[in-house]
């Protein structure tokens, strides 16, 4: 059962451009994470957000944002995506910081 | 250096055959996580084991904290078991998990 929903599935751009990345949780969790999948299959942790707070930033290029409205929802945003920013980035959650990570679908990026 | 390592990288078993997956780290944790992850699919939590063992039907997990490792226990292997299986480790914090690069199963009939 889906509870961790990531739109789009798939986001084809090129060199320069904008993209932005949706993620939902219902599961009432208080933290949530965007982690990155490179062609090699590593995941890394890129942010947190605890309560709509940032509570992990680690070392990402600046065009990287994330994006809080509520404890429910973490966006991220890419200004001027580069080709190396090609990658599956994926969202999840915990109900608090050392709880069960619940991960969604993820979205896959292909820069031309 | 990468504070968490898995082996074997990738493994082949016929089916019903036992295997075991061992996760190894660096650094002090605050807890184990394994994952399972079918090709094009989404991660799925399999464990959140911060010592000792676990058991969820066909799969064992076993961390020892004091030697730093993890393993991971698939007992009669089928196809459906195939798939990348991925250890991460909390940090003290608590706030972030840090993967290995998993390893890659495939069950054959």
């Amino acid at each position: 059962e889906t509870a961790v929903f990531q739109t789009p599935n798939y986001h084809v751009t090129q060199v320069g451009n904008e993209v932005s990345f949706n993620c939902k949780q219902t599961l009432g969790h208080d933290t949530m994470y965007w982690y990155k999948q490179d062609s090699k299959k590593l995941l890394k942790i890129m942010f947190s957000y605890n309560n709509k707070q940032l509570i992990v930033n680690e070392t990402v290029p600046r065009r990287f944002s994330p994006q809080s409205s509520d404890k429910a929802h973490l966006n991220l945003r890419i200004k001027s995506v580069e080709p190396e920013d090609s990658a599956v980035y994926l969202c999840a959650s915990s109900l608090d910081r050392k709880d069960t990570q619940y991960f969604g679908p993820g979205t896959r990026l292909l820069v031309l | 250096g990468q504070q968490v390592q898995q082996s074997p990288t990738s493994l082949v078993l016929q089916e019903g055959e036992n295997a075991e997956l061992q996760c190894n780290f660096s650094t002090s944790l605050n807890s184990m996580q394994w994952f399972y992850q079918r090709p094009g699919g989404s991660l799925i939590s399999v464990f959140y084991n911060p010592s000792g063992t676990k058991q969820s039907g066909r799969l064992t997990s076993t961390t020892v904290i004091k030697e730093r490792r993890s393993s991971l226990h698939i007992s009669s292997s089928q196809i459906t078991d195939s798939g990348t299986y991925l250890c991460a480790l909390t940090n003290s914090a608590g706030n972030k998990l840090t993967f290995g690069i998993g390893t890659r199963v495939l069950v054959r009939p």
